[in-house]
């Protein structure tokens, strides 16, 4: 069945690093892909989305592209914030239109 | 509110009890789904929700849950002699689109606790 992998936390970065995510999937076919993120003490929310291949989802100066290829998502930052830190989830959907999640990374960033 | 409502939001009661949790969607989304997030892990889907018919149930781990949609507005999740193992936060979701690049919109859940 559909399956997504994703690099394990706790990762912890100094304000202004780079952020790179990993995450890899395997589908039938040709799902949607995004990245939600749970900020302490709140729901689930989507960041961005990238709906097919070669696409790139942005948002919050966060960036993923959608990579066929390798079966990739990857999550990047230029420079996080303290206001980053949170759990951040890489997720796709697929032919059954359920979302299925990765277990999650836990961002830290240190001021 | 306009966002995904879930009630309640704790819920904490003895092994053997039975509990329903509510959800009440985005008014006009057609999809609702269920998810369990345990401790340290991603949510895990349960069952999905398209109109008033479970669509997928694949998701349940056993005959002791149960979900219903009578109008095709609010779910309720039903879950029989609770177990200690089935504590873990319960989280609602919908969806606009009914094809797969839409995007679920999550209530804060309701987080179960079974002594």
């Amino acid at each position: 069945g559909d399956s997504v992998t994703q690099m394990e936390g706790p990762v912890t970065l100094s304000e202004e690093a780079f952020l790179t995510i990993n995450c890899t999937y395997t589908a039938t076919g040709y799902p949607s892909l995004f990245w939600y993120v749970q900020y302490p003490g709140e729901g689930l929310q989507l960041l961005l989305k990238a709906t097919k291949a070669d696409d790139k989802g942005s948002n919050k100066g966060f960036e993923a592209t959608y990579r066929k290829e390798t079966t990739s998502f990857h999550l990047e930052k230029g420079s996080v914030q303290v206001s980053d830190s949170a759990v951040y989830f890489c997720a796709l959907r697929g032919v059954g239109n359920k979302l299925v999640f990765g277990a999650g990374t836990i961002l830290r960033v240190k001021s | 509110g306009a966002g995904v409502s879930q009630t309640p939001s704790n819920k904490v009661t003895e092994k053997g009890k039975y509990v329903e949790l509510r959800c009440d969607p985005i008014s006009g989304h057609t999809a609702l789904y269920w998810y369990r997030q345990s401790l340290g892990q991603g949510p895990e889907f349960l069952i999905y929700f398209q109109g008033t018919g479970a669509a997928d149930d694949s998701g349940l781990p056993n005959d002791r849950f149960f979900a219903v949609r009578p109008e095709g507005s609010v779910s309720t999740l039903k879950i029989q002699r609770t177990e200690r193992g089935d504590s873990a936060v319960y989280l609602c979701a919908s969806s606009l689109e009914v094809g797969s690049t839409g995007e679920l919109f999550f209530g804060e859940g309701s987080r179960l606790t079974v002594l």
